[in-house]
């Protein structure tokens, strides 16, 4: 059974460029979230989505930043017109259900975002 | 407001000491806690979790974590450190409705011979 896939795992963008992150959740799962990781930093919490539905983008920046999880294909996080301080780790993670009664949240390799 | 604290950016030990990482958490509701290791340039592991059945949580690798509702404290314990214990250890509150986690700052655990 395969984990969490994220792709690419190292990504190059100069200032300006687009960048996508895509995530595909472990088999069964339906609930995908996407976290950032800043240098020296723990983990933000940015978007929790349900196929074709975003349930809370409380921790997303207002500007360039979107996500998606279509009915079919993997969930992508977009950055439109990147900055030096986009530069950071990206982890999706996914969940059968909700959080309740404390089921685990799987996390996925990461993808590397360095902006030049 | 729900919050993790992790005392400690860096914690040293030598191998076969007991290994402590310290996590206190602030939650106004019944919280369930978990501890997350980051080995470099890679996602994230479980190590347990507490969903309130017992209090003390057994995980993966040997170690293990007493949740203290009057310490209102999560701490991750270990009786003898590996070399390979060396990474960076986080803990998390559920929060949000059950909808997301809340991290800690990370504490970086070194193990010397």
């Amino acid at each position: 059974n395969a984990g969490v896939m994220q792709n690419p795992r190292h990504l190059v963008r100069r200032r300006g460029q687009e960048a996508r992150l895509r995530c595909s959740p472990m088999k069964g799962h339906s609930h995908v979230y996407w976290y950032r990781q800043l240098p020296e930093e723990g983990l933000k919490f940015m978007v929790y989505l349900q196929k074709e539905n975003i349930i809370d983008e409380s921790g997303m920046p207002k500007e360039r930043f979107s996500a998606e999880f279509p009915k079919e294909g993997p969930s992508i996080l977009r950055i439109q017109q990147v900055v030096r301080g986009d530069s950071a780790a990206y982890f999706c993670a996914s969940s059968s259900e909700t959080g309740s009664s404390g089921n685990t949240i799987y996390f996925g390799e990461g993808s590397w975002l360095t902006v030049v | 407001a729900q919050s993790v604290t992790q005392l400690g950016s860096h914690v040293s030990v030598s191998e076969g000491a007991l290994v402590l990482l310290r996590c206190n958490y602030s939650s106004s509701v019944p919280p369930y806690l978990f501890w997350y290791v980051q080995y470099p340039n890679q996602g994230l592991q479980l190590l347990l979790k507490y969903t309130s059945a017992a209090t003390l949580v057994k995980g993966i690798n040997g170690f293990e974590a007493e949740f203290k509702k009057s310490e209102t404290s999560f701490h991750l314990t270990k009786p003898s450190a590996h070399m390979s214990d060396a990474a960076e250890y986080f803990c998390a509150l559920l929060s949000g409705g059950y909808n997301k986690l809340i991290f800690g700052a990370g504490t970086r655990l070194a193990v010397h011979p």
